[in-house]
């Protein structure tokens, strides 16, 4: 069973900032909160990555609050090339089996639309 | 671009028949992982090596799947006597120790 909890789908329009909450009510002390985008009959690609707080880097925003019990991957002025499946996982960085970051729930299916 | 590469990316083969692919990971990750991903759904574990050693296997991972990874760089999932059932999208990913997963563009498996 997946680790996290997301919506199953949103909708936008091109332009809007996106926010996508994930909630892991579970999460360890050593797991780090990953997203990825995956597009059809592609591979997953990384967004972003942090432990609290916030992190930001040229595509994304992630915000932990301080118990760390859900995160919020943040998309400014989205574009219709945005429209991808968004997945938010947790895990232990320092291993690498089925104790780190490996469970893929069903994820959000992000629409931009015009 | 030096990321994850696999290959084929399509395989299309009849029930009964095996079939193999191969994963090159990104140069010096000493991690690589097999996931399996049908239509709607997630990724799902299958293996996971940390350089040469298969350190550990999905449940998901039956008797006809096997995989290597000889000399700690590429890797093969070979899948014998293939079904309908194993129709899916073959993900491989590789990382460094303590460090974030980066996948490949996968292969996707029809078995007719």
């Amino acid at each position: 069973l997946a680790k996290t909890t997301q919506p199953i789908s949103m909708d936008s329009y091109e332009g809007q900032e996106v926010n996508i909450t994930c909630s892991h009510n579970n999460i360890a002390t050593n797991d780090y909160i990953t997203w990825y985008q995956q597009f059809p009959s592609q591979g997953p690609r990384f967004i972003i990555q942090g432990y609290k707080t916030k992190v930001t880097n040229e595509v994304a925003s992630l915000f932990i609050p301080a118990d760390r019990k859900s995160s919020t991957l943040s998309l400014p002025r989205v574009s219709l090339s945005d429209t991808a499946v968004y997945y938010c996982l947790v895990g232990d960085m320092n291993y690498g089996g089925s104790q780190g970051n490996l469970i893929f729930g069903k994820g959000t299916k992000l629409s931009v639309k015009p | 671009d030096t990321g994850v590469s696999q290959n084929p990316r399509h395989k299309i083969t009849k029930r009964g028949q095996n079939v193999t692919f191969r994963c090159d990971p990104i140069s010096e990750h000493n991690r690589l992982y097999w996931y399996r991903q049908t239509l709607g759904q997630g990724p799902e574990f299958l293996t996971y090596f940390q350089n040469e050693a298969q350190l550990e296997k999905s449940r998901l991972l039956s008797d006809r799947f096997s995989a290597e990874r000889p000399k700690g760089s590429f890797s093969t999932l070979e899948i014998q006597r293939t079904e309908q059932g194993d129709s899916a999208m073959y993900l491989c990913a590789s990382s460094s120790s303590q460090e974030t997963q980066y996948f490949g563009p996968g292969t996707r498996l029809l078995v007719l």
